[in-house]
This record gives C-alpha cells, structure tokens and sequence, in this order.
C-alpha cells in the first residue's frame, strides 16, 4: 500500500480565499483523522471519522472549516474563508478498526500558508 | 483530562551515546501508546506501538517500555547515531479505535 496520501503537499493562499485539502487513507482503513500541526499549540486533532461517518469535531476551530469523507477513500478539509492564523502543517491520519493494533499512520501533510 | 507530557522538549547528545526518552500520561486507563518519530518538514512515522497489556516493545535500537502505574513510557535508544536526530513524539490511545492524545514531542539532536 502506498500509505495515506495527501495532496496538496504546500498551499500559499491569501487571506479570504477558499483553501481544500485532500486525503486519501490506506485502504481497509476505518478511521480517518485531521490534525493541526504549529509550533505555539503543537499537534492538534481537528475531526475525525470512522466508516466515513464523523465521529468528533470537537476540535475544529470555526464554522470556516469543514470536512467531509464522501466514501472510504476520499476525505477532504476545507477552509472557507482562510485567514493568516491557519497558517499550519494539515495532516491526514488512518488507523484500521478495533480488533487489530490500531496503529496510527499518517500522510506526508499539506503545509498551508495565508497570505 | 487526559494529558501527555514529554520531558525534556530538546535533547543534545554526542554520538554513539545511549538515551532515554520519556512520556508521562495522567490516566493510566490506556490501550495502546506509540512512539512516532518526525523529520522537519515531514509527517509522522511509526516507531512502536506497545498494547496495555504489554511491558515493552523491541525494533533494532529502540526499546520502548510501558508502566501504567506510574503513568509512564521511555524509548530507548541505543548507540545513537547523527541519523537519529528528529522530533520524538509519543502518543496515547483509551480505545481501541479511537482519537489519540499527543505529546509535545522531544527534539533530540545528536552530534557526530
């Protein structure tokens, strides 16, 4: 498998434009998170889902971000509109469902800069 | 709350030394603890991942051990080598598929 894959790899935007990141997880698995990576608040977790349905979204900031999982393939988080503070490195994680390990496995990142 | 602390957030060493790195957790309930390691600029790579039910984990020069009693995971690290130097970061589950609590991570940096 060729792991979690995330795309784009870096995004330099500018303030008010629509910002989305993509993430494919390794097949078979059933969880897929987002976290939030910065040097003040460390990594942070945002959303995440189990069989594409979401589970917590405790963690998302603002009503200007949003993610969606439409099959077990495919994720994507949106901000709408970004702002100079979302300036992080974005990353995409799977791990399989109960019954095996459950070990965490993470994408490369999509590094976001605002303008 | 559920926290994870790693002490201490920068570690200097020359090489060849052997050094620990610690993880404290403050509910001892967990079902699992990995040990990630990152390079600037990339994502998480897995290490280890010790189960509750176990004391310790081996992988080349890596021995990552669990205590819950005490609330506390090391990772070890034998003859360590310049290639070694990253951001350690450990990780803490409460279920068996759920969300995990990270730690701030360990920078360590080791000098030929």
């Amino acid at each position: 498998d060729a792991g979690v894959i995330q795309s784009p790899r870096h995004e330099v935007t500018e303030m008010g434009q629509e910002v989305t990141l993509r993430c494919k997880p390794i097949s078979g698995h059933d969880y897929l998170f987002w976290y939030r990576q910065t040097m003040m608040r460390g990594l942070e977790l945002l959303i995440y889902f189990n069989n594409n349905v979401p589970i917590d979204d405790s963690g998302m900031p603002e009503d200007r971000f949003s993610a969606k999982m439409p099959n077990a393939s495919f994720s994507t988080l949106k901000i709408q509109p970004s702002e100079p503070r979302d300036s992080a490195v974005y990353f995409c994680a799977s791990r399989p469902d109960g019954g095996f390990t459950g070990e965490l496995f993470f994408g490369e990142g999509s590094r976001l800069t605002v303008l | 709350k559920q926290e994870v602390t790693q002490i201490p957030a920068a570690l200097s060493v020359p090489e060849g030394e052997n050094l620990v790195l610690n993880c404290s957790f403050t509910d001892s309930a967990i079902y699992n603890l990995q040990w990630f390691r990152q390079d600037p600029g990339k994502g998480l790579t897995s290490l280890l991942l010790i189960q509750s039910s176990q004391r310790e984990q081996t992988s080349g020069r890596l021995n990552a051990s669990l205590d819950k009693s005490s609330g506390r995971s090391t990772l070890y690290i034998a003859a360590s080598q310049p290639g070694d130097s990253a951001t350690y970061l450990c990780a803490v589950s409460y279920t068996n598929a759920g969300k995990s609590t990270f730690g701030d991570g360990t920078t360590l940096t080791v000098k030929p």
